[in-house]
């Protein structure tokens, strides 16, 4: 596609579940960003890709949250044993030489 | 360290009045990026205008202009003739000239009625 697309669009997860984000890239974009933004915030920085190599981390809030980009290309978000406090909106964005940022639509967590 | 403030949490204006949206900022960097993105209800960030810290010059494009002024840290965004859909969250952001990630500040939300 012409954007950056993001799935699911909405995620509700019970407190203690494990929740998996997906992030598609548009094509032959070599950086590949994740961040959170909640609710009345601006987005704040979870880590950094280029190509396959996660080359920062360091956004990232607790070893509960796992990202890979395996191939260069899809990237996942993982957040293991949900908190209520994870709840906000995960924005991927992706860009060729890491200077013009697409920012996809993001995925809405609620934990319940 | 980056800081970026908007001070500015809300604004109400009506169709076609004039509307700045203020943005300071904080870095020990000498050269650096500054960007506005808008963020409509659909939830994605919409980029607006990235300036270069050396490169004091305005801008302007359509109803929009910016004004940076390194002497006070600030890159002011103006929307002229507002309408309504200029409705959205709009966000200041900073990064460092060899960095990579961007820091936002906590957004202006602008409301724009009939």
């Amino acid at each position: 596609g012409a954007g950056v697309s993001q799935s699911p669009r909405y995620k509700v997860a019970k407190r203690g579940q494990d929740v998996a984000l997906r992030c598609d890239p548009i094509s032959g974009h070599v950086s590949l960003f994740w961040y959170q933004q909640a609710l009345g915030q601006g987005p704040e920085f979870l880590t950094y890709f280029q190509n396959e190599a996660q080359l920062d981390k360091s956004g990232l809030p607790s070893d509960r949250f796992f990202a890979e980009r395996p191939e260069g290309s899809v990237s996942t978000l993982k957040i293991q044993r949900t908190q209520q406090e994870d709840s906000a909106v995960y924005l991927c964005a992706s860009s060729p030489e890491n200077y013009g940022y697409t920012f996809g639509s993001g995925t809405r967590l609620t934990v319940v | 360290a980056q800081k970026v403030t908007q001070a500015q949490t809300e604004i109400s204006v009506v169709e076609k009045e004039d509307v700045t949206l203020d943005c300071v900022y904080e870095t020990r960097d000498t050269t650096y990026y500054l960007f506005w993105y808008k963020q409509p209800p659909s939830g994605e960030l919409v980029f607006l205008i990235r300036r270069n810290s050396f490169d004091e010059q305005n801008e302007i494009s359509g109803r929009y202009s910016w004004n940076f002024q390194k002497s006070t840290s600030s890159f002011n965004f103006t929307i002229t003739a507002s309408q309504v859909v200029d409705s959205a969250v709009y966000f200041c952001a900073l990064r460092p000239f060899s960095g990579y990630a961007l820091n936002f500040g906590k957004g202006t939300s602008l409301l724009v009625t009939p």
